[in-house]
């Protein structure tokens, strides 16, 4: 069974701090792929990054990169500097192969940055 | 830009009536998605298609259905509302690969009174 797990109900970060945010997951299919979503208090879905399992490399996308560590199942997410703009909640979504075309979330992590 | 639309981002409807949901895409996107989104429970799939006319249910298929008669219109649909059944609606849209994120529409929050 596929699963995303992500334990940080809520965070907080000083502006201009870096912050990670936790999130581990269950699969036993040898492809997927992992994305982050940023959620603002608007109510849209924002893709923020994306991590094949057969990337050598950490995926970056401007001031987010992720954290993959593929033996710990873990795909954390790093905000660096920190804006205020940043505040909102964020998921961890999965894809794999044998899920054919779904996608597995977490249940989020609110962040909120203070100035 | 990929574009998800969504028919409305309010909707107020009573117990037991029908309800359509809409969601359009102009990406010409193989794979469309509803979920529904609570607090604490993040977002939980209701069905999705991954072909007109072809449907799989999802988690919480109990109470929905769906329609998708053209490739770019995937519609949900509650045949009789319950107040259980308040919440954000949210419609994606993907290509077919594990490597391709969603895009989503900016959501329909129905309240069922």
């Amino acid at each position: 069974a596929q699963k995303i797990t992500q334990t940080q109900p809520g965070m907080f970060v000083q502006e201009k701090e870096a912050v990670t945010l936790d999130c581990t997951y269950d699969t036993s299919d040898p492809s997927y792929g992992l994305f982050w979503y940023k959620q603002p208090s608007s109510g849209e879905m924002i893709f923020l990054i994306y991590q094949g399992s057969y990337d050598q490399q950490n995926a970056t996308e401007g001031r987010y990169s992720l954290n993959f560590q593929k033996a710990r199942k873990s795909a954390n997410l790093v905000i660096s500097a920190s804006q205020l703009g940043d505040s909102a909640m964020y998921f961890c979504a999965m894809r794999s192969l044998s899920t054919g075309n779904q996608f597995y979330f977490g249940t989020g992590t609110s962040l909120t940055v203070i100035p | 830009d990929v574009k998800v639309t969504q028919s409305s981002r309010y909707l107020v409807k009573r117990t037991g009536e029908k309800v359509f949901l809409e969601c359009v895409q102009d990406m010409d996107h193989e794979n469309m998605f509803w979920y529904r989104q609570d607090p604490g429970l993040g977002l939980r799939l209701i069905y999705f298609s991954y072909d007109v006319k072809m449907k799989e249910k999802g988690d919480i298929p109990e109470g929905y259905s769906v329609s998708r008669e053209k490739k770019e219109r995937f519609s949900l649909i509650l045949e009789s509302a319950s107040t259980n059944q308040t919440s954000m609606y949210l419609c994606a849209s993907s290509l077919g690969d594990s490597a391709y994120e969603q895009y989503f529409g900016p959501g329909t929050r129905l309240t069922v009174t």
